[in-house]
């Protein structure tokens, strides 16, 4: 374990539908960030929250929102769902310092549009 | 821009030793990472560079050159487990985002 918890492990939904994914951090961790990696992709960074506000935005689609609450954990919504969107979609969390340990990965929401 | 390479794939013998390269381009350098990924499984952390040199981690070492955007990893005395996916990524400043390249496939074989 860890300790990033991800929930659902598994989703599959329909296109057209819209999903929420949920990531709890490392217990001290402040950052959050989310990847997405489809088939023989590298992973893609999503969005960076870091203690409840938006810190960093890259390739994230218009149809995906995501936010940080208050005890930290986060939340990345997906609507309109496409079948381009089935992939692994990971959470990590780092802490404020201690650059040099990178990030801790969840275990990853697999999400399948069908 | 940024633009991180390594091999898509490679094979090697168990018991042997393999060397994995990663070359960079990117706007700001703070940190280079390796992370290993089994199959549908998370990456998890293997070593981090942000000084010229080899840094030593039991049968892993990590090597980096910031004056070449050059980075290996070297992976000694290979077990069937160490079959996975290699993650090259860079840190570009602070506390921002890391950004990964493809990643290398490793196969072990007997």
């Amino acid at each position: 374990d860890s300790g990033v918890t991800q929930t659902p492990k598994h989703l599959i939904t329909a296109t057209g539908q819209r999903v929420t994914l949920r990531c709890s951090p490392r217990s001290g961790d402040l950052s959050v960030y989310w990847y997405q990696q489809s088939l023989d992709q590298g992973l893609q960074f999503l969005i960076q929250y870091y203690n409840g506000e938006e810190r960093a935005k890259g390739n994230i689609l218009e149809r995906f929102s995501a936010q940080q609450f208050p005890d930290l954990h986060s939340e990345l919504n997906l609507s309109s769902l496409e079948l381009g969107d089935s992939a692994l979609y990971f959470c990590a969390s780092s802490p404020q310092k201690g650059q040099g340990n990178g990030y801790t990965f969840g275990s990853g929401t697999r999400l399948t549009v069908v | 821009g940024q633009n991180i390479d390594q091999p898509t794939e490679m094979t090697a013998t168990e018991g042997a030793i393999v060397q994995i390269n990663c070359t960079y381009q990117t706007s700001g350098f703070n940190g280079l990472f390796w992370y290993q990924q089994h199959a549908g499984e998370a990456p998890t952390f293997l070593s981090y560079n942000v000084l010229d040199g080899l840094e030593e981690k039991g049968r892993f070492s990590s090597f980096l050159s910031r004056s070449k955007g050059y980075s290996y990893l070297l992976l000694k005395e290979l077990q069937m487990k160490d079959s996975a996916s290699y993650l090259c990524a860079v840190r570009r400043s602070g506390n921002t985002p890391l950004v990964f390249g493809k990643g290398t496939r490793l196969s072990v074989i007997a």
